[in-house]
């Protein structure tokens, strides 16, 4: 059974950093592309950063860049997103999101978890 | 960037009633390599994203088949034949042609 279990959220002041991690189970991380998606309390879906199974390419959304660092751990089976300087509009469910084998998209979804930047 | 319009924003059915959400890209979906990457999610309530269809009308594993999914280019659609209580949740489009992925803003299914 595939498996994403987060981990690293909290409450954060704006300025502030956190690092969001992502236990995968059920299948071979390093066979899978990876995505971090966002979700402000009571909005829509937002889609954050990507990673390849080798590690690059790397993408990011611009409301992030130069900000965020996504990045992986194929030997342990961890994805990770390094977030430094959160601002408030950065408050949301963080879900690891596994890309299917068949190609570009997303197949899995982790249960999340909320990251809240206030002071 | 694509930006994706679901429409209608949120429906309310009666069960055993049809449903049918709209979703438009504002560019073709549709790639070099033949395949068209328009994904199809359901969120229920305090739930994450599931996923219902892939490349516009692949059914994923152990959705029923009263779901179906259609359309080409930039013009798409999710069906539900036959509603039931257990559909309510939020209905999200996505393209995964271009970075960055896009959603649209969602459909709230709501039961009569």
């Amino acid at each position: 059974e595939v498996q994403l279990v987060e981990s690293g959220g909290g409450l954060v002041q704006p300025g502030g950093s956190l690092r969001l991690s992502c236990a995968a189970s059920g299948f071979t991380l390093g066979n899978y592309d990876m995505n971090w998606v966002r979700q402000a309390p009571g909005k829509g879906l937002e889609w954050v950063s990507y990673i390849s199974s080798r590690g690059r390419p790397i993408y990011y959304a611009d409301s992030v860049k130069g900000r965020f660092t996504i990045s992986r751990d194929n030997a342990n089976n961890f994805l990770y997103l390094q977030m430094n300087s959160l601002r408030a509009d950065d408050t949301a469910i963080y879900y690891c999101a596994r890309d299917p084998a068949w190609g570009t998209g997303i197949d899995y979804w982790g249960q999340g978890t909320l990251v809240t930047v206030s002071s | 960037d694509i930006v994706m319009t679901q429409i209608p924003p949120s429906l309310s059915v009666t069960p055993g009633q049809p449903a049918s959400i709209s979703c438009k890209s504002t560019q073709s979906l549709l790639d070099s390599d033949g395949r068209t990457y328009l994904y199809w999610f359901l969120q229920k309530p305090g739930q994450p994203p599931q996923l219902l269809f892939y490349e516009v009308s692949n059914r994923f594993s152990g959705v029923p088949d009263r779901f179906s999914g259609s359309g080409s280019g930039t013009d798409f659609t999710l069906k539900i034949s036959r509603v039931e209580a257990e559909d309510v949740g939020v209905y999200y489009c996505m393209q995964c042609l271009h970075v960055p992925r896009t959603f649209g803003q969602g459909t709230k299914l709501e039961i009569k």
